[in-house]
């Protein structure tokens, strides 16, 4: 098992550029989410996902937008790039509630370091 | 929402003692407090967690205590080894998933 992928690990944009982050995970996890982590602040949740088909914002949502049209894929989109955006981004995954066991436990992607110029 | 605050923003510690790292919470229906490792450019990794209706929780040689009256809890850490040394943050819960934060405490284990 793979666990939770991402892609891609490093990318470096313009100001207004776009592009989107790629989240997958083989462990047939409902849960989904999109953090950011900036030094002194944490990590702190864009967008999550409940199941296929469903998205919901998180703490800091504004200038994002994210789809999950499969289970065990979770994307990130950046429409128009700003400085601020610069971070590190990390995808994470966890079972629903009916599963058991520790299924509050989130298992994250090893991340991907994004520089806006 | 959910504002979980967490001190010491570093804490630096002789190999071989204690590091106690403390967080408070402000939502009263948050049921939930894990702590995360991260070493340096790694994922965050799940090492405890706790329930509300537990006031005190131990894995080998780490230990959270509880205080739902205070709204606070801690991560304890004994026998400090260097392979201890990471960033730990602590997280907070009031529906079964959705996490809030701490900023995070850098520990750093002295040789």
């Amino acid at each position: 098992n793979a666990g939770v992928t991402q892609t891609p690990k490093f990318r470096v944009l313009k100001t207004g550029q776009s592009m989107t982050l790629l989240c997958a995970q083989d462990m047939n996890h409902e849960y989904m989410y999109w953090y950011r982590q900036d030094p002194g602040m944490g990590l702190r949740l864009i967008h999550y996902s409940v199941g296929e088909g469903t998205t919901a914002k998180g703490e800091v949502p504004d200038g994002y937008n994210v789809s999950r049209l499969k289970k065990q894929n979770f994307l990130l989109g950046l429409e128009s790039a700003a400085p601020s955006q610069t971070s590190v981004y990390f995808c994470a995954s966890s079972y629903s509630n009916q599963a058991g066991g520790s299924y509050n436990e989130q298992f994250f992607g090893p991340g991907t370091r994004l520089t806006v110029l | 929402g959910e504002n979980v605050e967490q001190h010491p923003s570093t804490l630096s510690v002789q190999e071989g003692d204690s590091a106690v790292i403390k967080c408070t919470y402000s939502d009263s229906a948050s049921n939930y407090f894990p702590w995360y490792k991260q070493e340096l450019g790694k994922r965050p990794q799940l090492i405890i967690d706790i329930r509300s209706n537990v006031g005190e929780k131990k894995d080998q040689r780490i230990a959270v205590t509880l205080n739902k009256t205070a709204k606070h809890f801690s991560l304890h850490i004994t026998e400090t080894q260097p392979e201890d040394s990471a960033v730990y943050f602590c997280a907070a819960s009031n529906d079964d998933y959705k996490l809030s934060f701490g900023a995070g405490t850098t520990v750093t284990v002295r040789a």
